[in-house]
């Protein structure tokens, strides 16, 4: 158990649907962030939240749209999906959003849309 | 452009038996280097972090070393497990902005 939870572990969307992505950390951490893997590729970084507000958006489609209510939870919300992304999404925090630190991630949430 | 290569893409060994994973990168300036290790359906956990001035680090059965002039890291895993059979990320960072720079993995299998 890393402290960081995502929930749901497995979706399936069409691409008109709307659905949301949780993360939850309990380790006290300042910084999350959402990042994408698929196969055969590097952990692309998708956002960073610094304090809640959101420092960094990797040049990410308008059809995912990130939350950050408090510094312990995070969202990412999808609409209107397209295939290709379809990938395992995985949340991550650390103590305080400096480069380099260690990043305690969640289990992912594997997402395929159809 | 930072890169960070990871070789070999997969392996596949006995239990019992040593690998060594290596990690190349022309990430700079340089910060730090982690190995993480991804079991399957899980996320990355940070097994070991290299700073600059280090050479040789030890975590249980897993050894990182780094030589900072060649730009290169390895991770050798002594008396493999069964347990051990995971994706191996190699991540380095930079003095320079946020960014780090992941490597796409190796794929460890262990079998019996």
């Amino acid at each position: 158990e890393t402290g960081v939870t995502q929930t749901p572990r497995h979706l399936v969307m069409g691409m008109t649907n709307k659905k949301s992505l949780k993360c939850e950390q309990h380790l006290g951490h300042n910084a999350m962030y959402w990042y994408k893997q698929s196969a055969k590729k590097p952990l692309e970084l998708m956002f960073v939240y610094n304090f809640k507000e959101q420092t960094e958006n990797n040049s990410v489609p308008s059809r995912f749209s990130p939350e950050c209510p408090n510094s312990s939870h995070l969202f990412l919300h999808l609409h209107t999906l397209q295939p290709e992304d379809s990938a395992l999404y995985l949340c991550a925090s650390s103590q305080d959003g400096t480069g380099g630190e260690k990043l305690f991630f969640g289990s992912g949430t594997q997402l395929s849309v159809l | 452009k930072n890169q960070v290569e990871q070789s070999p893409q997969s392996l596949i060994i006995l239990e019992g038996k040593n690998c060594t994973l290596q990690c190349n990168y022309t990430v700079s300036p340089f910060s730090n280097l982690r190995w993480y290790k991804q079991d399957t359906g899980r996320g990355p956990v940070s097994l070991t972090i290299m700073t600059f001035s280090e050479n040789t680090k030890s975590n249980g059965r897993y050894t990182a070393t780094l030589d900072a002039d060649t730009k290169q890291s390895s991770l050798h895993i002594t008396a493999s497990q069964l347990s051990d059979s995971a994706s191996y990320i190699c991540v380095v960072s930079s003095n320079s902005g946020y960014a780090l720079n992941f490597g796409k993995g190796t794929s460890l299998l262990v079998t019996p």
